[in-house]
């Protein structure tokens, strides 16, 4: 699986918008990049995926670059109840049987008053 | 929504105890994880099952059993608990691919906090 790189921690003001970059250059052309978050002593929490173009869901935006080497999770108007470490993950596209999802360190995005 | 449940967010176990983790999820999934997550260490996949009585062990399945006798169920069973399983578990639910090869989404519990002393 393609490793990602993620700033170790980002502050972000409350109402503005988050903008959490991941850099994945060794993705290949069968992996989505899905992102997670996990507000502390949680499970993570699915918050969007994408495999090229850009995705947009109610709680996040998704910008993909066109060579696929990185992405940016967008949180359009960041709340307090957002602060939470963010993990970026490449996975393959599945061949029917059950994967793992390999979490790295993550950003742990903290959302300022 | 999706919703996976777990039956104790904080449990307090002695060294050599059997303990029973318990996940449950409503959403008809045929996949189901547990994984382990220690800091530093990230999420570790202990085993998996993709449907009922099947099972697949995962990275660090070693003092570890599980028990998918109902779709909806998923058990992990620590036959003898020692120190080392100090953890927090996840377990985390998906369906399997289409026929496209799409990846399904995996969906997490709250987690269970284990402390075993």
């Amino acid at each position: 699986d393609a490793k990602t790189t993620q700033p170790t921690s980002m502050d972000c003001a409350e109402g503005r918008a988050a903008n959490l970059p991941c850099n994945h250059s060794t993705i290949s052309g069968n992996e989505y990049v899905y992102w997670y978050r996990q507000i502390h002593s949680q499970g993570p929490q699915y918050i969007i995926h994408g495999l090229k173009n850009n995705e947009t869901n109610e709680m996040a935006s998704l910008i993909i670059t066109e060579d696929r080497k990185s992405s940016t999770l967008i949180l359009p108007h960041a709340t307090l109840r957002d602060t939470a470490v963010y993990y970026c993950i490449v996975t393959p596209i599945s061949s029917g049987s059950a994967r793992q999802l390999t979490f790295g360190s993550g950003t742990q995005l903290t959302v300022l008053p | 929504d999706v919703k996976v449940t777990q039956s104790s967010r904080y449990l307090v176990k002695r060294t050599g105890e059997k303990v029973f983790l318990e996940c449950v999820q409503d959403m008809d999934h045929e996949n189901m994880f547990w994984y382990r997550q220690d800091p530093g260490l990230g999420l570790r996949l202990i085993y998996f099952s993709y449907d009922v009585k099947m099972k697949e062990k995962g990275d660090i399945p070693e003092g570890y059993s599980v028990s998918r006798e109902k779709k909806e169920r998923f058990s992990l069973i620590l036959e003898s608990a020692s120190t080392n399983q100090t953890s927090m578990y996840l377990c985390a639910s998906s369906r399997p691919s289409s026929g496209s090869g799409h990846q399904e989404t995996q969906y997490f519990g709250p987690g269970t906090r284990l402390l075993v002393l």
